[in-house]
């Protein structure tokens, strides 16, 4: 079945500083992706639709100079949290649609904590 | 705008009892519906799907769902429920056609089932 492998799953970073999460659908070409955000005991927000080529669509209310997405190829979008700071820390996990059967397949996610 | 409600926000239920959670989304146009399950610690899973054709669903691990467009809903149900099923459930609707629908998820359901 289709597989999507996020990195990393765990990263702790200083405030301030900037981190990167990667996206990769492994078996399958994915023109879209999804970002969404998890809090604790909550459920997932979609964040933004990363589209192959050009520019991530945003949901209201995400910041998108602080939550930088890229998806520069069929099978890889990455998040980038700039300036992280301890709000910021969550649980991010990526999705991304097969265009075979219009499944979404969902990444591990990846645990920030920003101290 | 658009939404998904889950009814039930935790559900105990003793094992063999029968399991039901409630959806219900606002979305006037095509809509794909899934709901998927997390256990503790883990990413998200599909247990089924509804894209068109037959209302019913089944999906993996005896689960199943009820398609019902006047009403605007796809609960989940499983007649006999195991210990093992205690995880948290989201059901979530795709918007529109193609590959480019995004996925909103509802709030979850915790589902604790006691041996």
């Amino acid at each position: 079945g289709a597989v999507v492998s996020q990195h990393p799953s765990r990263v702790i970073c200083k405030s301030g500083t900037s981190v990167k999460i990667e996206c990769r659908s492994l078996d399958f070409q994915a023109t879209t992706m999804f970002w969404y955000r998890q809090f604790p005991k909550q459920s997932l927000m979609l964040m933004a639709t990363s589209n192959e080529g050009s520019k991530a669509t945003y949901e209201q209310g995400v910041e998108k100079d602080k939550f930088l997405i890229n998806h520069a190829s069929l099978t890889l979008s990455t998040l980038t949290v700039t300036s992280a700071h301890p709000e910021d820390s969550s649980f991010y996990i990526c999705s991304a649609r097969d265009v075979r059967d219009y499944g979404y397949t969902f990444g591990s996610g990846t645990r920030l904590t920003v101290v | 705008a658009q939404s998904v409600s889950q009814h039930n926000h935790h559900v105990i239920l003793s094992e063999a009892a029968s399991l039901e959670l409630g959806c219900n989304y606002s979305y006037g146009g095509t809509v794909n519906l899934f709901w998927y399950v997390q256990y503790p610690g883990q990413h998200l899973q599909l247990l089924l799907k509804y894209f068109s054709g037959d209302p019913l669903v089944k999906g993996i691990k005896g689960f199943e769902a009820e398609f019902i467009k006047s009403k605007f809903s796809f609960n989940l149900r499983k007649p006999s429920v195991q210990w093992s099923d205690t995880a948290e459930y989201f059901c979530a609707v795709g918007q529109g056609s193609g590959n480019t629908g995004k996925l909103i998820f509802g709030q979850g359901t915790t589902l604790q089932v006691k041996p």
